[in-house]
């Protein structure tokens, strides 16, 4: 079993609505947690960082950890066009060393 | 900001060429990655270094070297270039002990 899988989507839902992506893992080490969004022939940017379990809120862009389940959420209100990326969740259980991955979620938000 | 940049955005060799991918990042990181990013397989970790002259494998290195000469560069070798090395390759850096890797734009490379 891969240590952190996500759904590659694709996702599509129309401007406003408020969209939810998800990560979940297998490693129970894991304390630190990101997403990144990635533009199309672009390098993956940081969007959200996270240690431990809880909610993480910046602006339209939630974060929430569930240590418990092992289970990420990144949640995206009122989306809009410029928010078609790909998202990819990344964690790592020692700060500093090499993250772990998923394989990202496509998401095409429609005017 | 921080700025990580690569040498090339796009790249075509031929089978058997060496090749060299250039990175270099402006914020004085410790620590420099390079993966490769393919449909359907995601970001997979070829090479990282801590420190200059410093480098660990990651978990595809077969067919891939490093060199870190000074700390802002992060170069990656392909000795001998084949097609199945057709990718997108990302060099990354962060500070020592932060998690946070920032990435430059990416460098497509076709082996042909």
């Amino acid at each position: 079993q891969k240590e952190v899988e996500q759904d590659p989507g694709p996702l599509s839902v129309p401007e406003g609505a408020i969209v939810s992506l998800n990560c979940t893992y297998s490693n129970s080490a894991f304390q630190y947690f990101m997403w990144y969004r990635q533009y199309s022939r672009k390098g993956p940017e940081l969007l959200m960082y996270t240690y431990s379990s809880g909610n993480k809120e910046d602006g339209r862009f939630t974060a929430q950890v569930d240590k418990s389940s092992k289970y990420i959420s990144l949640f995206i209100r009122d989306s809009q066009p410029s928010d078609s990326a790909t998202y990819l969740c990344a964690m790592c259980s020692n700060s500093g060393y090499a993250l772990n991955f998923g394989k990202g979620t496509s998401l095409l938000v429609t005017p | 900001d921080v700025k990580v940049t690569q040498s090339s955005r796009y790249l075509v060799k031929r089978t058997g060429e060496k090749v060299f991918l250039e990175c270099v990042q402006d914020m004085d990181h410790e620590n420099m990655f390079w993966y490769r990013q393919d449909p359907g397989l995601g970001l997979r970790l070829i090479y990282f270094s801590y420190d200059v002259k410093m480098k660990e494998k990651g978990d595809i290195p077969e067919g891939y070297s490093v060199s870190r000469e000074k700390k802002e560069r992060f170069s990656l070798i392909l000795e001998s270039a084949s097609t199945n090395q057709t990718s997108m390759y990302l060099c990354a850096s962060s500070f020592a002990g932060e998690e946070t890797q920032y990435f430059g734009p990416g460098t497509r490379l076709l082996v042909l």
